[in-house]
């Protein structure tokens, strides 16, 4: 089974702190994906990487980086957290070949407060 | 754009009934994919089916199956016998080969006993 983990489920950080998310999966997947889940809005997503030290903005990357240095491993950055980024966050993967074409695997998610 | 709508923020059914969940979508796009994910309280979203746009047959995953009508752009989702455990948030999601996938903003599906 495809497994993604997220590093911590939840996380209490203040505004201005720098904050790091790890995302780590297990099957070689080429694709790796940063969303952010708000109640009525969905899904938006953050970033996207279909390499390792590839990364493409996605709908919403404002206020956010990203690292990939591993093939396994996708991490977002909160450079200086702001109240607003208050939210949870859902990593994915997928395989190649066709960014929408195959099933994504989201990790058990991070519910991030900042205060 | 390609934009996916879905209609009911929240909807409940009685167990052992059958509902629908609604989706339309937007796009220029010939060549797509469809997909309906499942967001159980607490739980990882894993997806529920998909449906490939040049596939006229619908999708049918045990009790899930959709109603794909390409020329309406539309794409709900049919669970029958509704199950406790099928309570959760499910999003519709649309997504072509070279693009990101764009998920709708949920519905809210109560189970009742």
């Amino acid at each position: 089974d495809v497994k993604v983990t997220q590093s911590s489920r939840y996380l209490v950080k203040r505004t201005g702190e720098k904050v790091f998310l790890e995302c780590v999966q297990d099957m070689d997947h080429e694709n790796m994906f940063w969303y952010r889940q708000d109640p009525g809005l969905g899904l938006r997503l953050i970033y996207f990487s279909y390499d390792v030290k590839m990364k493409e903005k996605g709908d919403i990357p404002e206020g956010y980086s990203v690292s990939r240095e591993k093939k396994e491993r996708f991490s977002l950055i909160l450079e200086s957290a702001s109240t607003n980024q208050t939210s949870m966050y859902l990593c994915a993967s997928s395989l190649e070949a066709g960014l929408a074409a195959y099933e994504q695997y989201f990790g058990p998610g991070t519910r991030l407060t900042v205060t | 754009a390609q934009t996916v709508t879905q209609s009911q923020p929240e909807m409940s059914v009685q167990e052992a009934e059958t509902v629908t969940l609604s989706c339309t979508y937007d796009t220029s796009e010939s060549d797509y994919y469809l997909f309906w994910y499942k967001q159980p309280p607490s739980r990882q979203m894993i997806l529920v089916i998909r449906q490939e746009a040049y596939k006229q047959q619908n999708a049918t995953e045990n009790r899930f199956s959709v109603n794909f009508q390409k020329a309406a752009k539309s794409f709900s989702l049919k669970i029958s016998d509704s199950q406790l455990g099928d309570a959760a948030m499910y999003f519709c999601a649309y997504g072509d080969r070279d693009d990101k996938i764009i998920f709708g903003k949920g519905t809210r599906l109560h189970i009742l006993p």
